[in-house]
């Protein structure tokens, strides 16, 4: 089945942590995403990656930092310096950045 | 500065109940507007594209609409398994390829 993983569905990680959170995709898209969803408001994009190699910061990039060695995989680490990591994460992808975002099952992460 | 809002933040039918959820929007040059299904503690699922004025899609007991300002998703005689908060995105063009999205609709089918 085509679709995008992501893993761990639930992770807790101690204060001063960084953490990775994985996202696979065999969908064969060029795109990737990674958003941040916390209760009462919208999705917010944390770093998108049109290419193999190449990626931008959102809106919200501070604290996070992401790869993008192969076009099936996007991890975000989530570091200390992110002031205020528990929110449900979310990858998504897509054939290419202005075509239809798919998204992963997401990730719960919270700081203990 | 893009903005999406949807109304109502939440919206409670009785099973059979037609109704329609709305989605506002102030953007530059409208790429695309995106319809999404989020059930509790899951991803969103995609349910429709709409890209210009006037442009209809259905699913089901779905239909999305769209007009300069607006779109509408209307739910004709739902069914207790479309309870779900549904969420609006939209894209703009030249260059900015992020989504920006409403805060969501959270909808309730009572049987």
């Amino acid at each position: 089945d085509g679709g995008i993983t992501q893993s761990p569905k639930y992770l807790f990680r101690k204060e001063g942590q960084n953490v990775t959170l994985s996202c696979e995709q065999n969908l064969n898209h060029d795109a990737m995403y990674w958003y941040r969803q916390d209760p009462g408001q919208g999705l917010r994009l944390i770093y998108y990656s049109q290419i193999v190699n190449d990626f931008q910061k959102g809106d919200i990039a501070e604290g996070y930092s992401v790869s993008r060695e192969k076009k099936e995989s996007f991890p975000l680490t989530v570091t200390s310096a992110q002031k205020n990591p528990t929110a449900f994460y979310l990858c998504a992808s897509s054939k290419t950045s202005k075509d239809t975002q798919y998204f992963g099952p997401g990730t719960r992460l919270t700081v203990l | 500065e893009d903005q999406v809002t949807q109304s109502p933040e939440a919206l409670r039918l009785q099973e059979g109940e037609s109704s329609s959820l709305n989605c506002s929007y102030t953007v530059s040059g409208l790429r695309g507007l995106f319809w999404y299904r989020q059930d509790p503690g899951k991803g969103p699922e995609f349910l429709f594209t709409l890209y210009s004025a006037g442009e209809e899609k259905e699913k089901e007991r779905l239909k999305a609409t769209l007009t300069k300002k607006e779109s509408f998703l209307h739910i004709t005689a739902p069914k207790p398994e479309d309870s779900a908060t549904y969420l609006c995105a939209v894209g703009v063009n030249f260059g900015n390829e992020k989504l920006t999205f409403g805060t969501g609709t959270r909808l309730t089918i009572i049987p």
